[in-house]
């Protein structure tokens, strides 16, 4: 069973237009779910790590908010540059070190 | 500041051949990582090192073997390389914290190695 779901899969928006990703979560004792960017050709980057539900994170026009379930990764009027694929990754109490990634939203911002 | 550094960037390999990869991360991180990238699949830990001088395997270890050289140095050996092998793989590390996890993980840049 996947412990970790992401959609959509891919998401095109229009420069300006708001919406929002999704990341489900199966995991018991999550220790903290951490959101990435990655460009293509890149290493994934680090955006947010949240610990407990209701936390909530911002970085200019991304929100990402937890449940005990779920997270969303927000974007605000989204750009051009902020076309990339969005990761998902959990940290759980009996995983330890391990984190589990799911297979990302590959988001395109058109102008 | 590098971060976590891959060698090479770009592999081309024969069935059957062997090779290593590097990685070096400068941030002083106790647990370090190896992932593979398939397209559809997502990142797959193959290995992964919680502290100098332990590593453990991950999903995937199948075909691989690693070896943590020292607090820095962690690297990816494939013995006897074949077509399923073919990936774009990633390193990267992480602090342990006293709590019993980790915070975020950093990774390179890649690698982007063909099994023909």
């Amino acid at each position: 069973e996947d412990q970790v779901t992401q959609s959509p899969e891919a998401l095109r928006l229009q420069e300006g237009e708001s919406s929002s990703l999704n990341c489900s979560y199966t995991v018991s004792g999550l220790r903290g779910l951490f959101w990435y960017r990655q460009d293509p050709g890149k290493g994934p980057e680090f955006l947010f790590t949240l610990y407990s539900a209701g936390e909530e994170k911002e970085k200019e026009r991304l929100k990402a908010t937890l449940t005990k379930k779920e997270s969303f990764l927000h974007i605000t009027a989204p750009k051009p540059e902020d076309s990339a694929t969005y990761l998902c990754a959990v940290q759980a109490a009996y995983t330890g070190n391990q984190f589990y990634f799911g297979t990302g939203t590959s988001l395109t911002v058109i102008p | 500041n590098a971060g976590v550094t891959q060698t090479p960037k770009f592999q081309v390999l024969k069935t059957g051949q062997s090779m290593t990869l590097q990685c070096a991360q400068d941030m002083n991180h106790n647990s370090m990582y190896w992932y593979r990238q398939d397209p559809g699949m997502g990142l797959r830990l193959i290995y992964y090192s919680a502290s100098e001088g332990t590593t453990d395997k991950g999903e995937v270890p199948n075909g691989y073997n690693v070896s943590r050289l020292n607090k820095r140095e962690f690297s990816l050996r494939l013995e006897s390389a074949a077509p399923s092998q073919t990936s774009v793989y990633f390193c990267a590390s992480s602090e342990y914290l006293d709590r019993g996890d980790n915070t975020e993980a950093f990774f390179g840049q890649g690698t982007r190695l063909t099994v023909v």
